[in-house]
């Protein structure tokens, strides 16, 4: 069954502007994961995030967790040509073993 | 020196017939996964290994069996081939048994188009 849901579908924005991409989901989590696919490749892990955690840095990403929404939001600082791709969230739901994925939102970086 | 790497990246086949795709990760990891990703780029998990035991397999038709010779391979074979199995079919690896709580790895894919 399909979790995350990312919001919005497909995002185009300026080279240099800031990325927002939501992720929802609909039962209670032991992680959220965000991942990054460039067009003809495998994902690649962006981000974990536990359900006790409420914001983690890496590098240009910001990703949020509020467990009372049951959503996530990653935020891609001063976006580049090399930030298109698609990205997907990935949740942990309670009492599975296994990642349950959404559809991905599509990031266009215009130059 | 790919982490995961499965062959080949893209097979063209003819309906009813028989493939297999390989998979190999060096990155000394427990489990191992089987994902199919549509058209519309939804990826759903088809199975999971660890240490070479099956520990997910969702509802996938039986035409699809893996294959585990060791923990650093896991092989898919697929019998009958349909046109419904046009897809990309990717190659991960995480560590522990509980697989969930940690990062995939994954390969680039492998590019199934049924003719």
């Amino acid at each position: 069954s399909q979790q995350g849901e990312e919001d919005p579908q497909a995002l185009s924005i300026q080279e240099g502007e800031n990325a927002t991409m939501n992720c929802s989901y609909k039962t209670s989590i032991n992680n959220l994961q965000w991942y990054r696919q460039n067009s003809g490749r495998g994902l690649v892990h962006l981000i974990l995030i536990r359900s006790n955690e409420r914001e983690k840095h890496s590098g240009r990403l910001r990703v949020t967790l509020d467990t009372s929404k049951k959503s996530s939001s990653l935020l891609i600082t001063a976006s580049r040509a090399a930030d298109t791709a698609s990205y997907f969230c990935a949740t942990d739901p309670l009492g599975n073993y296994q990642l349950i994925w959404g559809a991905g939102t599509k990031l266009i970086i215009k130059p | 020196d790919t982490a995961v790497s499965q062959t080949p990246k893209y097979l063209v086949t003819q309906m009813g017939n028989d493939k297999s795709i390989k998979c190999e990760q060096n990155l000394g990891h427990d489990t191992m996964y089987w994902y199919k990703q549509d058209s519309k780029k939804f990826l759903k998990i088809m199975f999971s290994y660890n240490n070479k035991e099956l520990i997910i397999n969702e509802t996938v038709p039986n035409r699809f069996s893996p294959k585990s010779p060791d923990k650093a391979h896991l092989n898919l074979h697929i019998n009958s081939l349909e046109l419904g199995d046009s897809a990309v079919y990717f190659c991960a690896s995480s560590q522990g048994a509980r697989a969930s709580n940690q990062p995939q790895h994954f390969g680039d894919g492998t590019r199934l188009s049924i003719l």
